[in-house]
Parts: C-alpha cells; structure tokens; sequence
C-alpha cells in the first residue's frame, strides 16, 4: 500500500513565477491537508481539503495561494508570483474518511526554492 | 506564548540510554496528542497518538499525557542510532489541525 506521494520533491522558481505542488493521499483517505514548514520553524497548517471541497483554508495566506482537490487526480497547491518568502518545505498529509482525522499521514515533501 | 512548546535539543545521548521528550501546551481543548519522528529531508512519520490522558506503550516507545499540568512526555527505551532524527509533538482539538512544536534533535551515539 503506497503511501502518501508527493511531486515534484524539488521545485525551483524565479521570483513571479507560478509554482504547483502536487499530492496523491493513501489509498482510501478522502481528507489532505497541506502543511508548510519554513526553515528552522515547525510545520504550520495551511488548508483542509476532503473530494471537490475546501474544508477550511485558515491557515492559507490571503493573496496568491490556493489549492484544490477534485475528483479525479492528486490535490494540488498553487502558489502564484512567488517571492522568497514562499521557499519552504510543503507537506501533504491524508488520513481515513470519518473518525480517522487524528491519523494523519504525511508525504515526503516538496522543496520549494524561489531564486 | 506558542501554543505548544518543545526544547529544540540537540539531545545527544549513549546507545542504550533512555530517552525522554517533553512538550508543554497552553490550550485546554487539546485531545488528541501525537508523536512524529523526522529524519532530515524526509517527511514526518507518525510513531504515536493517544486521545486524552494516561500511557500509551508500542514497542521502545511509550507516549504519556497528562492533562492537568497540560504536559507530554515520549520515552525511548534501548535507544538506538537509527532513533536519531527531529521529533516532533503535535496536538489537535475537536477539529482537524495539528498544531506543532517546533521539534527536538535527537542523537544517539553508537
């Protein structure tokens, strides 16, 4: 049973480009959820997503990110113009449909540069 | 004050030793109480949860919370040098968020 897969790993960018992160949760999790980690800071949430809905997106910056989660095909992050700031470490993570929100599982991650 | 407070180490310890990790919180509302290990670069592994106060053991591993002095503590019993790496707590209300410390450097010298 894979687990939960993330790409690209490696992302770099110039400052106002568009970056798009990609993440597959387990087989048989319904509910992803994205998580930044900037350096030497631990993981922030950012947004809560179950199949062509956006539970809450508190924890997204209010300009420039969005993310989605359709019916067909991995969730994706999207961050437009990007600046430096926007460098960091993007987790994914799933867990079980119903009860099983506490069992959160992440992926590998993906690098994010901005040059 | 952070929400949830974790010593960033490093904690370098003998092979063998038992570890002990500790988090202090300040949100009453948290339930759910979780641990993951992270290797450098990789994603967080989930080692442990456990919902309310009291002990949970698996394996080296034994997770306590207690929740009147709003306090988790991990213990690694036989520590080894493949245990080196960031753990973190993390903790969630009756939502769904996981709320983070910041992670303590393990390193267990062989």
């Amino acid at each position: 049973n894979a687990g939960v897969m993330q790409n690209p790993r490696h992302l770099v960018r110039r400052r106002g480009q568009e970056a798009r992160l990609r993440c597959s949760p387990m087989k048989g999790h319904s509910h992803v959820y994205w998580y930044r980690q900037l350096p030497e800071e631990g993981l922030k949430f950012m947004v809560y997503l179950q199949k062509e809905n956006i539970i809450d997106e508190s924890g997204m910056p209010k300009e420039r990110f969005s993310a989605e989660f359709p019916k067909e095909g991995p969730s994706i992050l999207r961050i437009q113009q990007v600046v430096r700031g926007d460098s960091a470490a993007y987790f994914c993570a799933s867990s079980p449909p119903s009860l099983g929100f506490y069992e959160q599982y992440f992926g590998p991650g993906t690098r994010l540069t901005v040059t | 004050q952070k929400e949830v407070e974790q010593d960033p180490g490093p904690l370098s310890v003998p092979e063998g030793a038992i570890v002990s990790l500790n988090c202090t919180y300040s949100n009453s509302a948290f339930q759910y109480f979780m641990w993951y290990r992270q290797y450098s670069r990789k994603g967080p592994e989930l080692l442990m949860y456990t919902y309310s106060s009291g002990n949970k053991e698996d394996g080296r591993f034994t997770a306590q919370v207690d929740k009147s002095s709003k306090y988790i503590s991990l213990f690694i019993r036989d520590s080894q040098p493949s245990d080196s790496a960031t753990y973190l707590c993390a903790m969630m209300d009756s939502s769904y968020k996981l709320i983070f410390g910041s992670g303590t450097r393990l390193l267990v010298r062989p």
